[in-house]
C-alpha cells in the first residue's frame, strides 16, 4: 500500500536511447510532481500537473515530456538520453501544501 | 533569485546530543515552511511545518524556529539518534506562489555512535 510508487527503481541505458518512468500514487491528491535530483542532493523541480494539466514546466530541455493520464498517474519519457541526464528522478503529490515523494529512479546514462 | 540556502551542508554529532540544522530564505512572501528528510536511497519524508504567524512548532522530538526579522529558520532535534542521520531540507511556499515549493540545498547530519 506504497503511497507513491515509482517505477523502475534503477534504470542503466546508452546515450541516444528514449526510456519513461512512471509514477502513481494512491492518496487521492490532485498535484503532482517530477523533480531531478543530482550528485550533490540538490532538488531541482522540473514538471507539476494539477488534475491532468500542466501547471509548472521549469527550462528543462524538450527531450523529457510528462504525461498524466489521469491525476493518479504521472510519467515522465526523455528522448535521446544524454550524459548530463544521469541523476535520481523523484516523483512527488501533494496534499494542500506538503509533499509527498516517491523512492525515486536512479538514471544512469552511459 | 529568490533561493531558500542552508549556512552548513554537513553536520556531525555525537548520539543523544542535540542537533541544530539551520536555514536562510530570502522570500519575503513565503508563508509556509517545511522541513523534509532524506535517509539514503530513499526519497524526502516531510518531518514538521510551520505557517509565517508562527515562531515555534513542536513535534516529537523536533522543533522548527522561524524568525521572520531576519529571515531564518531552524530545526532542532533533540537526543540525536543514529536513525537520524539523513540528508535535511528546508522548503518554502512563497504566499501566492501555486503550487511551487522552493527546496534548499540540504545539509546532510552525521551520528557518530
Amino acid at each position: 500500500d506504497t503511497a507513491v510508487s515509482q517505477t523502475p527503481k534503477y534504470l542503466v541505458t546508452q546515450m541516444g536511447n528514449d526510456k519513461s518512468i512512471k509514477c502513481e500514487q494512491n492518496l487521492g491528491h490532485d498535484t503532482m510532481y517530477w523533480y531531478k535530483q543530482d550528485s550533490k542532493k540538490f532538488l531541482k523541480i522540473m514538471f507539476s500537473y494539477n488534475n491532468k494539466e500542466l501547471i509548472i514546466n521549469e527550462t528543462v530541455p524538450n527531450r523529457f515530456s510528462p504525461k498524466s493520464p489521469d491525476k493518479a498517474h504521472l510519467n515522465l519519457h526523455i528522448n535521446s538520453l544524454e550524459l548530463g541526464d544521469s541523476a535520481v528522478y523523484f516523483c512527488a503529490s501533494m496534499a494542500t501544501e506538503t509533499q509527498y515523494f516517491g523512492p525515486g529512479t536512479r538514471l544512469l546514462v552511459l | 533569485g529568490e533561493s531558500v540556502g542552508l549556512h552548513l551542508p554537513t553536520l556531525s554529532v555525537q548520539e543523544g546530543d542535540n542537533s541544530i540544522i539551520n536555514c536562510a530564505y530570502s522570500n519575503s512572501a513565503s508563508d509556509y515552511f517545511i522541513w523534509y528528510k532524506q535517509e539514503s536511497g530513499k526519497g524526502p519524508q516531510f518531518i514538521i511545518d510551520i505557517r509565517s504567524n508562527m515562531d515555534k512548532r513542536q513535534g516529537q522530538r523536533v522543533t522548527v524556529l522561524l524568525n521572520k526579522t531576519v529571515k531564518h529558520l531552524s530545526l532542532q532535534i533533540a537526543a540525536t539518534q543514529p536513525g537520524d542521520s539523513a540528508v535535511y531540507f528546508c522548503a518554502e511556499n512563497p504566499h501566492g506562489g501555486g503550487f511551487k515549493t522552493i527546496f534548499g540545498a540540504g545539509t546532510r547530519l552525521f551520528v557518530k555512535a
